[in-house]
């Protein structure tokens, strides 16, 4: 069954440095996210990505954030300052079709967690 | 308010049992639901979607009412691999982005 890959599984950085991580979304999808998760609190949208630009993002989603996708297969998020706060677990998810249709079943990845010190 | 809001738990229940959560929405609008099940420490993964005249997938019944923005999902004959945390999640009538629930606990002993 097609799945959704993240590396690294775990990242640990310092505060102020920048991070990418990597997701491979199922290959026939045409819509990409990232999510995050807080320790003990809910999933949380970050942005959404569809014909190589953002279709919608939160409040999180600040300056300090950016997605790409480089390549036909790779999409990342990079954050450029790390900060405390930004310690979480980051997951990816991918679907054929956006909201609505019948294809819109987002699918996850395994999720980067994300160390900052 | 809360979005998307659920009872936290956690249901302890005994193997067999038949359980029920419930969920509420904020946005009437809201477009499609879902009921995610996550492991702990793992991504979120899809149980089933939510329709407008309820749906059954073997164990498992999801109900909707749009009127009183309301969702709830009944599992029966618990089995000890039902426990998980269950997340209800929203699609806002605009967007792509999932809303979660901050999810309901579930543990199903011998």
């Amino acid at each position: 069954e097609p799945e959704v890959t993240q590396t690294p599984s775990h990242q640990v950085t310092q505060m102020g440095q920048e991070v990418i991580l990597r997701c491979v979304p199922i290959s026939n999808h045409l819509y990409f996210y990232w999510y995050r998760q807080i320790l003990g609190q809910k999933v949380e949208f970050l942005v959404s990505f569809y014909n190589n630009e953002i279709s919608e993002k939160s409040e999180i989603f600040d300056d300090q954030f950016s997605v790409e996708r480089p390549d036909g297969s790779n999409f990342t998020l990079k954050i450029r300052s790390t900060k405390l706060e930004d310690s979480a677990m980051y997951f990816c998810a991918s679907s054929e079709a956006g909201a609505g249709g019948g294809l819109d079943t987002q699918y996850f990845g395994p999720g980067t967690r994300l160390t900052v010190l | 308010r809360k979005e998307v809001e659920q009872d936290p738990g956690p249901f302890n229940v005994p193997e067999g049992a038949t359980v029920a959560f419930n969920c509420t929405y904020s946005n009437s609008a809201s477009q499609s639901f879902f009921w995610y099940r996550q492991d702990c420490r793992k991504e979120p993964k899809l149980l089933m979607s939510v329709y407008s005249s309820g749906n059954e997938d073997g164990r498992f019944t999801a109900q909707l009412n749009r009127a009183s923005q309301y969702i709830s999902l009944l599992i029966r004959d618990s089995k000890l691999s039902d426990s998980a945390t269950y997340l209800c999640v929203v699609i806002p009538n605009s967007g792509y982005a999932l809303n979660f629930g901050k999810g309901t606990s579930l543990l199903v002993t011998p």
